[in-house]
This record gives C-alpha cells, structure tokens and sequence, in this order.
C-alpha cells in the first residue's frame, strides 16, 4: 500500500533552523511536495522536488533522494508566522491515478 | 487573478438535514478535487473532476454523498442527509490538470458542523 511517514510534531525555537523529514512507499513516484498550512487556514503550496537533490526558495529548502524514498523540508531563519503544519505529498502512479497521497501533516511549533 | 473561491465558510445544520457546498475552481484549471480534512483522519480526497468529468469518486465514503461540475467555473458537493460524522472541513482545490504539475490550489475550505 501507499503511505507517507513524517514526525507528527516538532518545536523549535525563533532564528533557529528546522528539518521536517518525510519518508514514502508508494506505487510510483512523480514528485514530491510540501504544503502548509495555518491554523483555519487552507494548505498552500511551498516546494516541489522531482529529481534528487536540494531546491532552494528564500528561507525554505527541500530535499528529495529517490533511492532512499525520503525526502525533508528546511526551514531556516525561523519566524514565529511559520508556526504551522506542513504536509508532504507523493504524486503516485498509475494506481492511484497520478493523483497525490498525502502525509498526516507535522506541526511545527515555534518558540521565542 | 481570484483564487479558488468556496461558500459557505461555515454552515452549522441540523442532523437529517441536506448541505450543498459550492466551488469556483480558478479560471483555466481543468481539474477540481474536493478534499474533508479532520484531526482524526488527516486530509482526504473525495473525488475529483477533470475537464468537469468526475474521475475517481472512490473517497466518497457513502451514497450520501455527491458531487456535481455541470461546468468548467462551478461544482457542488452535497450530502444528504447529513450526520455529526460528516462534521469536518472540507476544502476545493483545483489545478491545470491532474496528471502533471504537483501545485494545487485550495479554497479556504468550508466548515461544517453538523448537531
């Protein structure tokens, strides 16, 4: 079956700099995602990784290893608005229509 | 450029009763997903549409639910009659298509509570 695995709650203090790892098993594999979303808010998009290796976006890096079926989104600089959850997502294959399975989400809590 | 646009944000109804959602995907996209998200079971997909043709409705978890996308610019999701089970968010999201591109964008959900 498919499944996405990532920590389901991290802290971390304001300046410092975070990993949220997320670990797969899926039919196939067509790219892997961040989302995240405030509390009351809706999922919006962050990252996307189709190859190995590091994409970089301002203060949030993400990382793909397609051998490992891992991959982890950086968050540095830490800033109290980015107290959120952040949901990785496999786009599957043929199995499951192409379409995205998602992880449970990891909070991220940010203190002063 | 508008983005996916729901309604109601929040309905509270009555057990039994019938609740209507309503989407706008954003304009060009041409496939529609609707999403319940709760803290127990996470971010769920329901169904979803491409060019307004229902795809894979194998999230629906019962006959009480439907959906409909009679065009490109609307859809609904209905449940009747609706149980306090059924409480949860539920989110429209479109994208350009489904089968590449990995962004989907949200609408900002409507919360329904059902007493």
């Amino acid at each position: 079956g498919q499944s996405l695995e990532q920590p389901s709650e991290v802290t971390a203090v304001e300046g410092a700099i975070v990993q949220i790892n997320c670990t797969y098993q899926t039919s196939g594999f067509y790219g892997l995602s961040w989302y995240q979303q405030h509390d009351g808010g809706a999922p919006t998009f962050l990252s996307y990784n189709a190859l190995d290796g590091l994409e970089e976006t301002g203060r949030f890096s993400s990382f793909l290893s397609r051998s490992d079926s891992y991959g982890y989104l950086l968050l540095q600089e830490l800033q109290m608005k980015d107290s959120a959850s952040y949901f990785c997502a496999v786009r599957d294959g043929l199995d499951s229509n192409y379409q995205l399975i998602w992880g449970a989400g990891t909070k991220l809590i940010i203190k002063p | 450029d508008a983005g996916v646009i729901q309604s109601p944000r929040h309905e509270v109804t009555e057990m039994g009763q019938e609740v209507t959602l309503r989407c706008k995907p954003i304009s060009g996209h041409n496939s529609l997903f609707w999403y319940r998200q709760t803290m127990m079971r996470g971010l769920e997909l329901l169904i979803y549409f491409n060019n307004n043709v229902p795809i894979d409705d194998s999230g629906m978890p019962e006959d009480r639910f439907s959906a409909k996308m009679p065009n490109a610019s609307f859809s609904t999701l209905k449940i009747q009659p609706s149980e306090p089970r059924d409480s949860a968010v539920y989110f429209c999201a479109s994208s350009l298509d489904s089968y590449s591109g990995n962004t989907i964008y949200f609408g900002e959900g409507s919360w329904l509570t059902v007493v």
